[in-house]
């Protein structure tokens, strides 16, 4: 099946302090990328849409100069986290669709864990 | 009202036990129809995709009514290694959207 790699899987940073998380498509081309967060015993939150080669969609409520998603190739996006806070600290996971084959489904990222202090 | 909605759990059942979730959804141009499992701490993992004849693997049964738009999931003879959380996903592929449910929590005991 299709792999989605993220990276770093957990990473603890001081306050104010600006974190990049990667997902990388390692053997497929992914038309679109996802950004979600999930706090601990909560759903998964859809924070953006991210298209290669142009601006992220934000969804409603997430801050886009807080959260900087790049998408510059078929197999990279990128989310920073800026000045982040304590209360930024959560699960970040993406996800990816294959550009070949639009049926709808999703291949996750590991996941990336960001504890700041 | 949410997109997709899904029983709001949690569920909590015996080994052996059959336990079924139903999920809702509103967009009526959604093409695409997942059930995706997620473990603590973990990624969501695809557990079936639903066509609209219905699909079995196992024991997990997988059944998508169009008219009234609800997907279900039939686990039957649960196992304890099924305790999870069952994410709902409908696909809108022409807008290039995936949208989830809240997830259900499932436990099942000794």
């Amino acid at each position: 099946g299709a792999v989605v790699s993220q990276h770093p899987s957990w990473v603890i940073c001081k306050s104010g302090t600006s974190v990049k998380i990667e997902c990388r498509s390692l053997d497929f081309q992914a038309t679109t990328m996802f950004w979600y967060r999930q706090f601990p015993k909560q759903s998964l939150m859809l924070m953006a849409t991210s298209n290669e080669g142009s601006k992220a969609t934000y969804e409603q409520g997430v801050e886009k100069d807080k959260f900087l998603i790049n998408h510059a190739s078929l197999t990279l996006s990128t989310l920073t986290v800026t000045s982040a806070h304590p209360e930024d600290s959560s699960f970040y996971i993406c996800s990816a669709s294959r550009l070949a084959e639009n049926t709808g489904e999703l291949f996750f990222g590991e996941g990336s864990r960001l504890t700041v202090l | 009202r949410k997109e997709v909605e899904q029983d709001p759990g949690p569920f909590n059942v015996p080994e052996g036990a059959t336990v079924a979730f139903n999920c809702t959804y509103s967009n009526s141009a959604s093409q695409s129809f997942f059930w995706y499992r997620q473990d603590c701490r973990k990624e969501p993992k695809l557990l079936m995709s639903v066509y609209s004849s219905g699909n079995e693997d196992g024991r997990f049964t997988a059944q998508l009514n169009r008219a009234s738009q609800y997907i279900s999931l039939l686990i039957r003879d649960s196992k304890l290694s099924d305790s999870a959380t069952y994410l709902c996903v409908v696909g809108d592929t022409n807008a290039g959207k995936s949208t989830f449910g809240d997830g259900t929590t499932l436990t099942v005991k000794p």
